[in-house]
């Protein structure tokens, strides 16, 4: 059980807007940044968003990044087939002393 | 384009030491930018950071893997490796070797991650 909570599914049709929640406390996302990953099975996680809300080089700007106290999300916008993925959020957590991931979201574009 | 590669043995006997090694090519281990790190997915479950390393030595571990945990760097090499001891069938799982910026937007981010290696423990 992780310490950053996601919810474990989400889902969408193609072309609409998705939002993706990452709960913390203090001890992580309420003091540190927070970072985003895209998985998709059988190849390396993707970094998608890092410093809360910035966009890696080569990241469409259909993929954005928020934080408010001790909560993050990500939204993804024009959903697409292959955005199909499980997404991650990661924070430091001083409690742990240890870079914790959230538990992932699985997202189905229906 | 840096390019990360693990390599290590695919299965290890219970009890005994998992031990794996990221190449770095296009790049340099000893880039005083970046620091370099293991994370791993054990089957059915999401990501878990093991520990990360700097091109000096210096090192930081997830406590919960602390006590079996070795992360080296071997900069004649431009490797750095994992050594993972008293292994159980808990630790199981696909192992990444991926960067880490210590400065600028990419800071405190994994960027780049090699494709992973699958290690079962099993007798």
């Amino acid at each position: 059980q992780s310490v950053l909570t996601q919810p474990p599914s989400a889902s969408g049709t193609p072309g609409q807007r998705v939002t993706i929640s990452c709960s913390g406390s203090s001890s992580n996302i309420g003091r540190y940044i927070v970072n985003w990953y895209q998985h998709l099975p059988g190849t390396a996680p993707k970094l998608l968003i890092c410093l809360n809300n910035q966009r890696p080089s080569g990241v469409p700007d259909r993929f954005s990044g928020s934080k408010s106290g001790t909560s993050a999300s990500l939204a993804i916008s024009g959903l697409q087939s292959e955005d199909e993925a499980v997404y991650y959020c990661a924070a430091w957590d001083d409690s742990l002393n240890a870079l914790v991931f959230g538990g992932g979201t699985k997202l189905t574009v229906l | 384009q840096l390019q990360l590669q693990e390599s290590g043995p695919g299965l290890v006997k219970p009890s005994e030491t998992l031990s794996l090694t990221c190449t770095v090519s296009g790049g340099s281990v000893s880039n005083t930018s970046y620091q370099w790190g293991w994370i791993r997915q054990p089957p059915g479950k999401g990501l878990e950071w093991i520990g990360s390393v700097s091109y000096s030595g210096s090192s930081s571990y997830n406590r919960s893997l602390k006590s079996r945990v070795t992360i080296s760097v071997d900069t004649s090499k431009n490797q750095f490796s994992l050594n993972l001891s008293s292994v159980t069938a808990a630790d199981t799982a696909m192992y990444y070797c991926a960067r880490r910026p210590v400065t600028g937007i990419l800071r405190h981010s994994f960027d780049i991650w090699a494709q992973g290696t699958m290690v079962t423990v099993s007798s």
